[in-house]
């Protein structure tokens, strides 16, 4: 089953922060979160793993919230090269597939 | 360099005409996936590899066949394509197959968008 990602899509002004939030209703043994451009191959960002701490990728950061079954991600002070489509993918119980979620389309504009 | 390269980028074909997508990695990957991604549904696992001669059903399986007969391919192939098969594919790769490799991260080629008619 997919987890699913809040907004659906979101539009802010270089230099604000945005927080994006991936689901899963089942317990989450990691969170794998992607970013991909327009037309373009999906880019790892990080990994986030059950017990884990949060992690961090330039002004991008992750938590894991292993009682909630849900994982957040902030991009701080955003800047135009962060617009793009963000994936969470998650792994659950003891299966070895990464199921993504459906994404949140971020745009960032002057 | 290190990567996946998928073949064809472009594909437009008819309906019932078979066609092979092709993938390839120079990394020794053990894994392999392919993945169809549409719009609002994100990204769906139609097969993966743990290895050489093991493949398996992802979520979205019907109408697709692969194989693993190397190490570094993965065809995808389509017997007889059909319009709801118009997607854009991605081919994905992680050095390990098993459990405990899904905290590697996957290295996506670039994709293969088809249009079936």
């Amino acid at each position: 089953q997919q987890p699913v990602q809040s907004p659906q899509a979101v539009i802010l002004r270089e230099g604000e922060d945005a927080v994006i939030n991936c689901s899963s209703s089942k317990a989450l043994y990691s969170v794998h979160w992607y970013r991909q451009k327009h037309g373009e191959a999906p880019v790892f960002l990080m990994i986030l793993l059950k017990g884990g701490e949060q992690k961090g990728h330039e002004k991008i950061s992750a938590s894991f919230n292993e009682k909630k079954q849900q994982s957040s991600l902030y991009l701080t002070a955003s800047q135009l090269s962060y617009s793009g489509t963000y994936f969470c993918g998650t792994v659950t119980g003891t299966a070895s597939k990464l199921t993504f979620g459906t994404g949140t389309r971020l745009q960032v504009t002057l | 360099e290190a990567q996946v390269t998928q073949n064809p980028r472009y594909l437009i074909t008819v309906t019932g005409k078979k066609l092979t997508v092709t993938c390839s990695q120079n990394m020794n990957h053990e894994y392999m996936s392919w993945y169809r991604q549409d719009p609002g549904l994100g990204l769906r696992q139609i097969y993966y590899s743990m290895n050489v001669e093991v493949t398996d059903k992802g979520d979205v399986p019907e109408g697709y066949k692969v194989s693993r007969k190397e190490k570094r391919n993965f065809p995808l192939i389509l017997e007889s394509p059909s319009p709801n098969q118009t997607s854009l594919y991605f081919c994905a790769s992680r050095p390990r197959g098993g459990f405990l490799a899904t905290n590697e991260k996957l290295f996506f080629g670039s994709g293969t968008q088809l249009s079936v008619l």
